[in-house]
């Protein structure tokens, strides 16, 4: 089983729609999760971070941690063009490495 | 921007030839990465550093080699390209150990 694993999608939506990508890890130590969005021929940027569980609101962006049953969230509301990207989540693996997903690929259609 | 230059940002090269590429980064962070992005498998780590000479191995090292002589620069090579290496290259830096890490813009690799 992958550490972490993510609905490669595509994903389609309307602009304004709401956006839910999320992802499952295997080990319930993991207390930080990160999302990052790339942009096509891009490097990956940090989008959001949290810590343990509940919820982080950034914006129009909100991750949330359900750390009972291993699962990571992130919310987009009022879903925008320039929102379309790559959403990579992640969880540190030590002090120098992250667990990627493999990413969910977000269109938003204007 | 992260004050990440990666070069050369786009490569073809035959098997058998030995490839570097080169992270220069201006941000004076003291861990710099190299990781490649394959479809399927994500973003997987090859090499990172802690400090100048300081290296270390990462998930899928084999075939590949590093070297940090300044804190500016991290190079990855390639000592015989096969084309299992064809890949996007992205290096990264973060300033401590655990910190963010913010990534460059990629080098694409093609090896024919």
């Amino acid at each position: 089983q992958k550490e972490v694993e993510q609905d490669p999608g595509p994903l389609s939506v309307p602009e304004g729609a709401i956006v839910s990508l999320n992802c499952t890890y295997s080990n319930s130590a993991f207390q930080y999760f990160m999302w990052y969005r790339q942009y096509s021929r891009k490097g990956p940027e940090l989008l959001m971070y949290t810590y343990s569980s509940g919820n982080k609101e950034d914006g129009r962006f909100t991750a949330q941690v359900d750390k009972s049953s291993k699962y990571i969230s992130l919310f987009i509301r009022d879903s925008q063009p320039s929102d379309s990207a790559t959403y990579l989540c992640a969880i540190p693996r030590g002090a120098n490495n992250l667990f990627f997903g493999t990413g969910t690929r977000l269109t938003v259609i204007p | 921007d992260a004050g990440i230059t990666q070069s050369p940002r786009h490569k073809v090269t035959e098997t058998g030839t030995p490839v570097t590429l080169r992270c220069h980064q201006t941000e004076n962070h003291r861990y710099m990465y190299w990781y490649r992005q394959d479809p399927g498998h994500g973003l997987r780590l090859i090499h990172y550093s802690y400090g100048v000479k300081d290296t270390d191995k990462g998930e899928v090292s084999d075939g590949y080699s590093v070297s940090r002589s300044k804190t500016e620069d991290f190079l990855l090579t390639l000592e015989s390209a096969t084309s299992s290496q064809t890949s996007v290259y992205f290096c990264a830096i973060s300033w401590t150990e655990g910190n963010t890490i913010y990534f460059g813009e990629g080098s694409w690799l093609t090896v024919v």
